[in-house]
């Protein structure tokens, strides 16, 4: 089945403790990306990867790394995790890169992060 | 920036009635526009896609139309039933960037 796997489904943690979201997918996708939803902001981009080992910021990456080793994989890592981090993530991909062609996004379940 | 208007008041409807929702753009006009699904807890799920040329696409029960003189998306659930209560997102894209935009949602109750 064609998906996008995120894990930990949930995560609470303390800050200043490092933890790592990882995402995957099956699809083959060029282009990955993670977002964070709030409440009233709908959600907004961390960072996105066009393709292995090319990765850019988004709109709001601070405090955040991602890095793209692999084409499948796609990992959110928080050195140092602060409480206006927590959040609802979600890792998504397309097929190629937005602009050239109309691609959809498919979306992992998401990952409920808690910073205490 | 570009700013992405959606109902941000929850919208509830009779069963078998039509829901319509909007999204409202300022600023520049998007290549395409996106709508997607959200369930409570999940990620989002895409429905249907629109180009700057197209003025109206239908799957099913939805329709979508799009309006770049008003700078305004609609979304249409005809024959609505309580499995269509969710959050609805709208995307704008364009073709100079490598991403999409969203808004915030619109979350919509159906009601038997």
């Amino acid at each position: 089945e064609a998906q996008v796997t995120q894990n930990p489904r949930y995560l609470i943690t303390v800050t200043g403790k490092k933890l790592t979201v990882t995402c995957s997918q099956n699809m083959n996708h060029e282009y990955m990306s993670w977002y964070r939803q709030d409440p009233g902001l709908g959600l907004r981009q961390i960072y996105y990867s066009m393709n292995v080992e090319v990765t850019d910021k988004g709109d709001v990456p601070e405090g955040y790394k991602v890095s793209r080793k692999e084409k499948r994989n796609f990992p959110l890592i928080l050195e140092s995790p602060s409480p206006n981090q927590t959040s609802l993530y979600f890792c998504a991909s397309s097929l190629s890169g937005f602009g050239r062609t109309n691609e959809k996004l498919f979306f992992g379940s998401g990952t409920q992060l808690s910073v205490l | 920036s570009q700013k992405i208007e959606q109902n941000s008041e929850a919208l509830n409807i009779q069963e078998g009635k039509t829901a319509t929702l909007t999204c409202n753009y300022t600023n520049y006009s998007p290549a395409y526009l996106q709508w997607y699904r959200q369930d409570p807890g999940r990620g989002p799920v895409f429905l249907l896609l629109i180009r700057e040329n197209e003025k109206e696409k239908r799957k099913e029960r939805l329709k979508v139309t799009f309006d770049t003189t008003l700078k305004q998306s609609l979304f249409h659930i005809t024959a609505s039933q309580p499995a269509d209560s969710a959050t609805y997102l709208c995307a704008l894209g364009y073709s100079s960037a490598s991403k999409i935009i969203f808004g915030s949602g619109t979350r919509l109750s159906i009601r038997p």
